[in-house]
């Protein structure tokens, strides 16, 4: 299965500012998808994307909230914009490839 | 439309007795399922899955599941629990027509009494 590298692993920002989260994946794959886990909650599918067009976002999702650029086949980041202190949460990406593999989470701390 | 539903959210048992957390699936079409784990402040690692093979899939460290199409379930089971099975686990469902998003339980958060 792939291995993803996904950074900041942890961030603490301050409320109206943005951050992007990269995810690299040492194969090529067609979809990656990003989730977010909100403090004691579970997983939540944030947007699907894949390389040439636009992300697809689930239901309660923005791009001008969540942009996502899809640059190749190997990579994608992720923005949280105009955070606020409910942003806080744990990010991460997903692929397919013989499996599903998550990254290791975005820990974001809104202050 | 895919949905899963964890029907504990809490389980608590004694060190060397039986686990068993309990999953309720919702799909259209044949779906994938899979059991995930998370330690606390640590990654998802996955358990199992069962994607139309055996119905009875096992998994890492002596976990298993099986895939009951008529009760719509797949209930993960361990005949022994061991302290370090203390974590969140997470039931997912993934339908398997193209479009491979995951739907996550609200997760059973298991709790291994000495």
């Amino acid at each position: 299965s792939a291995v993803i590298s996904q950074k900041p692993s942890r961030d603490i920002c301050q409320r109206g500012t943005s951050l992007t989260i990269q995810c690299q994946v040492d194969s090529q794959v067609t979809m990656m998808f990003w989730y977010r886990q909100q403090p004691g909650q579970s997983l939540t599918l944030i947007a699907t994307a894949n390389q040439g067009s636009e992300a697809t976002y689930e239901s309660g999702f923005v791009i001008d909230k969540f942009p996502i650029s899809r640059p190749n086949l190997t990579f994608s980041t992720l923005t949280v914009s105009n955070m606020s202190p409910e942003d806080s949460s744990i990010y991460l990406c997903s692929v397919v490839n013989y499996g599903y593999t998550f990254g290791s989470g975005t820990r974001l701390t809104v202050v | 439309a895919q949905s899963v539903t964890q029907l504990d959210s809490h389980v608590s048992v004694s060190e060397g007795t039986p686990v068993l957390l309990r999953c309720n699936y919702s799909s259209s079409y044949s779906p994938s399922l899979f059991w995930y784990v998370q330690h606390p402040n640590k990654g998802l690692q996955l358990l199992l899955k069962y994607t139309s093979a055996a119905t009875l899939v096992k998994g890492i460290n002596g976990f298993e599941a099986e895939f009951k199409k008529s009760e719509t379930s797949f209930h993960l089971t361990k005949p022994s629990a061991h302290m370090s099975d203390a974590a969140e686990y997470f039931c997912v469902v993934s339908n398997n027509f193209g479009n491979e998003k995951l739907t996550f339980g609200t997760g059973t958060r298991l709790t291994i009494i000495p």
